[in-house]
């Protein structure tokens, strides 16, 4: 139980033109997603917290427009990575928990974003 | 504000000996505390948590990790190391309040020689 799946695993893309990137729970209801970006050998930053039907909370220094959530359903969120730029390259990884029942986040697999 | 320290970047240790990798934190309040472990270009697998209760947690693939209050640690252990076990490990605390986001620490590599 608890698997989270994410959509692409990997992705190219132009400079100046979106992405967007799934975040699913397969068999938990996730009241809360959140996004995390991770550079090569660092650690996580978390970069919003999303909850289902409402706006997502950013943290500090995250750019709003640039970065669009949307947490349209229980078992799904998607981050939209607008006129993304090189360095917007990157692992993006969601998680997902749900609130009423577990304290523990269950992470996906990621997706590596590379912008040329 | 929370934070985590994870004072190793790496932890080199032969197949078969016990293993430590090691996790202290500091928050105002009662933290939550998790172990996650990483493999190369994937997401986060949750090990165990540290909520309440008994001090010495037992998790997934038999690893434990110790809460110790006073020392404001939540080290890592297991007792026979498998190469399998290489991985880079997350240390996160985080505190029953709103959406109890987590903090991790910056990650240790924990290298298990045959």
């Amino acid at each position: 139980g608890a698997v989270v799946s994410q959509h692409p695993s990997r992705v190219i893309c132009k400079s100046g033109t979106s992405v967007k990137i799934e975040c699913r729970s397969l068999d938990f209801q996730a009241t809360t997603m959140f996004w995390y970006r991770q550079f090569p050998k660092k650690s996580l930053m978390l970069m919003a917290t999303s909850n289902e039907g409402s706006k997502a909370t950013y943290e500090q220094g995250v750019e709003k427009d640039k970065f669009l959530i949307n947490h349209a359903s229980l078992t799904l969120s998607t981050l939209t990575v607008t006129s993304a730029h090189p360095e917007d390259s990157s692992f993006y990884i969601c998680s997902a928990r749900d609130l009423g029942t577990s304290i523990v986040q269950y992470f996906g697999p990621g997706t590596r974003l590379t912008v040329t | 504000a929370q934070s985590v320290a994870q004072p190793e970047d790496q932890v080199n240790v032969a197949e078969g000996n016990p293993l430590t990798v090691k996790c202290t934190y500091s928050v105002s309040g009662n933290p939550y505390l998790f172990w996650y472990v990483q493999y190369p270009n994937r997401g986060l697998q949750f090990l165990l948590k540290y909520i309440t209760g008994d001090n010495l947690v037992k998790g997934s693939y038999g690893f434990e990790a110790e809460f110790n209050k006073s020392q404001t640690s939540f080290h890592l252990k297991k007792p026979s190391a498998l190469v399998s076990d290489s991985a880079l490990y997350f240390c996160a605390v985080s505190m029953n309040t709103g959406f109890q986001k987590l903090v991790f620490g910056t990650g240790t590599r924990l290298l298990v020689s045959p």
